[in-house]
């Protein structure tokens, strides 16, 4: 079983949708990253947490440290907001900071 | 504009030829790091350097080079030696090792 896992693989939606990603995580964490990649293929950072919420336009993440879980949400999606996104946790412990990854949800939003 | 530079944006090679991938940043950041990408699967680190002229392997360097003779620059190779070499290849720094870290925009490898 992958150390980091999201839900799901695959997501369309049409615009104006609300979307959740999930991503679950098995090993201690000191923070967790969602990061968008886009067809050509670049990284941005979207969020980087370690407990609570953070939102950022229309985008919103939560970490449930308990339960293991982070949550993505995009409300009133729009097609520009396909891409793909990866949930990554930082690793505690004596592997302090090293990034696993998940392996990311495609989301397509049509218009 | 400061930032991450990776070239070529795609790379062609016959099966047996080393092939070095260029990665280039100016956000004087100490730690840099190389990642491949397959699809359906997670990025998995290959090499990282926390400071010039130092380098250690990470969870798949079997097949791969680097150096860091510079602050700002970390090829990686790829040799005959990787056996699937056909991937997408992503160079990420970081001010330290292990802060957030920075991505360029990758390098398609295709090994024909």
């Amino acid at each position: 079983k992958n150390e980091v896992e999201q839900s799901p693989q695959n997501l369309t939606a049409q615009e104006g949708e609300f979307i959740t990603i999930n991503c679950s995580y098995s090993v201690g964490i000191s923070a967790l990253h969602w990061l968008q990649q886009h067809p050509g293929g670049g990284i941005v950072s979207l969020f980087m947490l370690s407990s609570g919420k953070k939102k950022h336009g229309r985008l919103i993440a939560t970490i449930n440290i308990q339960e293991k879980h982070s949550s993505l949400h995009i409300t009133a999606s729009h097609p520009r907001d396909s891409a793909v996104y990866i949930c990554a946790v930082r690793a505690g412990g004596t592997s302090y900071g090293k990034l696993t990854f998940g392996q990311g949800t495609i989301l397509t939003v049509h218009p | 504009d400061g930032g991450i530079t990776q070239s070529p944006k795609y790379l062609f090679r016959k099966e047996g030829q080393n092939v070095t991938l260029s990665c280039e940043q100016n956000l004087n950041h100490d730690a840099m790091y190389w990642y491949r990408q397959d699809p359906g699967q997670g990025l998995r680190l290959i090499y990282y350097s926390q400071i010039v002229n130092d380098f250690q392997k990470g969870d798949i360097a079997e097949g791969y080079s680097v150096s860091r003779e510079k602050k700002e620059s970390f090829p990686l190779t790829v040799t005959s030696a990787q056996k699937n070499p056909t991937a997408f290849y992503l160079c990420a720094s970081s001010p330290l090792l292990y802060n957030e870290q920075f991505f360029g925009p990758g390098t398609r490898l295709t090994v024909l």
